[in-house]
């Protein structure tokens, strides 16, 4: 079952622009991780957040963790075009892996 | 490493027949899941496997499912018999370690059922 919900469920910005995309959650968690999905594709993995981490980087992402408000957020700074994909969050707790139901992200040129 | 292969890519049945989806995992890596994604209901985890063995098969929707790992590299997904609700891309995944470490995910077959 998914019981990780991403906000907004669709998001259309400009190229450049910075996007942010939300994940929260219902139980506590080992980690929370962000997976892309192009079109067509599978999935691929972005990056993991341990429940004792607040922030982590890589590249042009950014994601952040707040295990109070049981919700993480991803962003990605100085969107590009190949950037236009779905993201999914997913946490584990208990042996079970949660995902959310992703957010459509479309990228203008 | 090749990465995670599933085969067929796509399949295109009839209502009633057997459906068998395969599953290569990635070389040492001693877990395996099995996702289906549709529109209506997104990704939902089917059932995984660690070391071969099944540890969670609550997300099998029905009898109908089946999923076996004979071994660590070779894993089957089968629908017996075929309805067309179960029209879905069908992904498989792999891991090692922990449950809860990096997943990665096969291209996926797209199964369409008539």
């Amino acid at each position: 079952s998914q019981q990780g919900e991403e906000d907004p469920q669709a998001l259309s910005i400009q190229e450049g622009e910075n996007a942010t995309m939300n994940c929260s959650y219902k139980t506590s968690i080992n980690n929370l991780q962000w997976y892309r999905q192009n079109s067509g594709r599978g999935l691929v993995h972005l990056i993991l957040i341990r429940s004792n981490e607040r922030e982590k980087h890589s590249g042009r992402l950014r994601v952040t963790l707040d295990t109070s408000k049981k919700s993480s957020s991803l962003l990605i700074t100085a969107s590009r075009a190949a950037d236009t994909a779905s993201y999914f969050c997913a946490t584990s707790s208990n042996y079970q892996l949660i995902w959310g139901a992703g957010t459509k992200l479309i990228i203008k040129p | 490493d090749a990465g995670v292969i599933q085969s067929p890519r796509h399949e295109v049945t009839e209502m009633g027949q057997e459906v068998t989806l395969r599953c290569k995992p990635i070389s040492g890596h001693d877990y395996l899941f099995w996702y289906r994604q549709t529109m209506m209901r997104g990704l939902e985890l089917l059932i995984y496997f660690n070391n071969n063995v099944p540890i969670d098969d609550s997300g099998m929707p029905e009898d109908r499912f089946s999923a076996k790992m004979p071994n660590a590299s070779f894993s089957t997904l089968k629908i017996q018999p075929s309805e067309p609700r179960d029209s879905a891309v069908y992904f498989c995944a792999s891991s090692d370690g922990v449950l809860y470490n990096e997943q990665f995910f096969g291209p996926g077959t797209r199964l369409t059922v008539l």
